[in-house]
């Protein structure tokens, strides 16, 4: 059975500061997504990555998929208190459903 | 252009009874997709419905059911409420592509949070 992990869980970190948060999934799969959720929110889908070395950027977030190795990273940089949210990385799981990750809760401290 | 939308946002109930949950896809969407997110964790698939049909599956019992209507508007229903049912409710609409079995992006709702006391 497909299974994703994240990590960090939990991150704290300083305003201007880099980081990268780390997803890792059990099978192949040949696509994957990144997501945002403010608290009490729904998603909001940041990235979509289908093909191995696929690199994509949007303000201060690039994400990358190495398939090979099932890994995607979502780097962080210079981050700014508005980035804080929980972060999520689905994985396709067969045809039709997405198998999230735990999440990121991170918090960008002024 | 509207999103996806649910209804109710909020909602509570005791255990033993009965819940319907209501989704609008997002217009040119076909597929709609379920999922319960409970407090901390991430969401988990419910079941997808593709042209007025199951298409497929989670981990879930029987006492989740759902619907898909001819304008793609889907219900969730649970019957026999327990405390564990209380969460957030997403409900997904994506598109699906001419040819593939596969569909495009989704775009998740608000959501319904449902309180089972």
């Amino acid at each position: 059975e497909l299974k994703v992990e994240q990590n960090p869980l939990f991150l704290s970190m300083q305003e201007g500061k880099n980081y990268t948060i780390y997803c890792n999934y059990s099978t192949t799969s040949d696509r994957l997504y990144w997501y945002r959720q403010d608290p009490g929110k729904s998603l909001e889908s940041l990235f979509v990555l289908l093909s191995n070395g696929a690199v994509k950027q949007e303000g201060r977030l690039m994400a990358s998929l190495d398939t090979k190795a099932r890994l995607s990273t979502l780097h962080i940089t210079a981050a700014v208190h508005d980035l804080s949210a929980t972060y999520f990385c689905a994985v396709v799981g067969g045809t039709y459903k997405y198998i999230f990750g735990t999440g990121t809760r991170l918090k960008v401290l002024a | 252009d509207a999103g996806v939308t649910q209804s109710p946002t909020h909602l509570i109930k005791t255990r033993g009874q009965q819940v319907t949950l209501r989704c609008s896809p997002k217009s040119g969407h076909d597929t709609v997709s379920w999922y319960q997110q409970a407090l901390g964790q991430g969401p988990q698939f419910i079941f997808q419905y593709y042209e007025e049909e199951e298409r497929q599956r989670g981990n879930f019992p029987d006492r989740f059911s759902g619907h898909q209507f001819p304008n793609y508007s889907s219900e969730l229903n649970v019957n026999a409420l327990l405390l564990g049912d209380s969460a957030l409710y997403l409900c997904a609409s994506s598109f699906r592509l001419a040819g593939a079995l596969r569909t495009d992006t989704q775009y998740f709702g608000p959501g319904t949070r449902l309180t089972v006391l």
